[in-house]
């Protein structure tokens, strides 16, 4: 069971926005920084934001990433139907001694 | 460029051990404050983080699989492996190994290997 807690799916039409939230606690994002993935269909995860808002090199700038508090947000621009993925959240939590990476539950974004 | 590559049986009989070996190219496992780490999603499910090894041997594992892991690391051939012991079929997943970049309060998986099914049956 994951401590962080994303919607289950979104949607938009082409050209459109999305926006994905992730929910926490001090023990996660509260205290640490929150990366995304995005996973195609049958692929392995690929990281789309790290330090909560920046971009690895290749990453268009259409994918954004905020952190306010113990919640994280990921917002797509620019909804293409190459978009059509999984997208997990991820950052440490340190609410056991040595501590561990947790992921979210995962949204499937789907482009209408 | 960083590449992991996952190898292993793809079916272990239940009550068994499931050995899986990520083999590293373009990098050393020896880097400092990079951490190799498995991670699987059971099929139509979420990511679930196993556990990490460092190049030293230190290793940290997810408690939930604490007593069934073993994660270790051959730094000469630039490999670490998994062992999970006492497999069901809940252990029924893809297998990604990942390179995790752990640093103070800034961490991230940001290799993975395609990832391996293993079937348990």
């Amino acid at each position: 069971q994951s401590v962080l807690t994303q919607p289950p799916s979104v949607s938009a039409a082409p050209g459109q926005k999305v926006i994905i939230s992730c929910s926490g606690s001090s023990s996660n994002i509260g205290n640490n920084y929150v990366s995304w993935y995005q996973q195609l269909p049958g692929t392995a995860p690929k990281l789309l934001i790290y330090d909560n808002n920046k971009r690895p090199s290749g990453i268009p700038d259409r994918f954004s990433g905020s952190k306010s508090g113990t919640s994280a947000t990921l917002g797509i621009t620019g909804l293409q139907t190459g978009d059509e993925a999984d997208y997990y959240c991820g950052t440490w939590d340190t609410s056991l001694s040595a501590g561990l990476y947790v992921f979210g539950t995962g949204t499937k974004v789907t482009v209408l | 460029q960083v590449q992991l590559q996952e190898s292993g049986p793809g079916l272990v009989k239940p009550s068994e051990t499931l050995s899986l070996t990520c083999t590293v190219s373009g990098g050393s496992v020896s880097n400092d404050n990079k951490y190799w780490s498995w991670i699987r999603q059971p099929p139509g499910k979420g990511l679930e983080w196993i556990g990490y090894v460092y190049y030293s041997g230190n290793t940290n594992y997810n408690p939930s699989l604490k007593s069934r892991v073993t994660i270790s690391v051959d730094t000469s051939k630039n490999q670490f492996s998994l062992k999970l012991t006492s497999v069901t079929a809940a252990d029924t997943a893809v297998y990604y190994c990942a390179r995790l970049h752990l640093y103070y309060d800034s961490s991230r998986p940001d290799y993975w290997g395609q990832g391996t099914l293993v079937t348990v049956s």
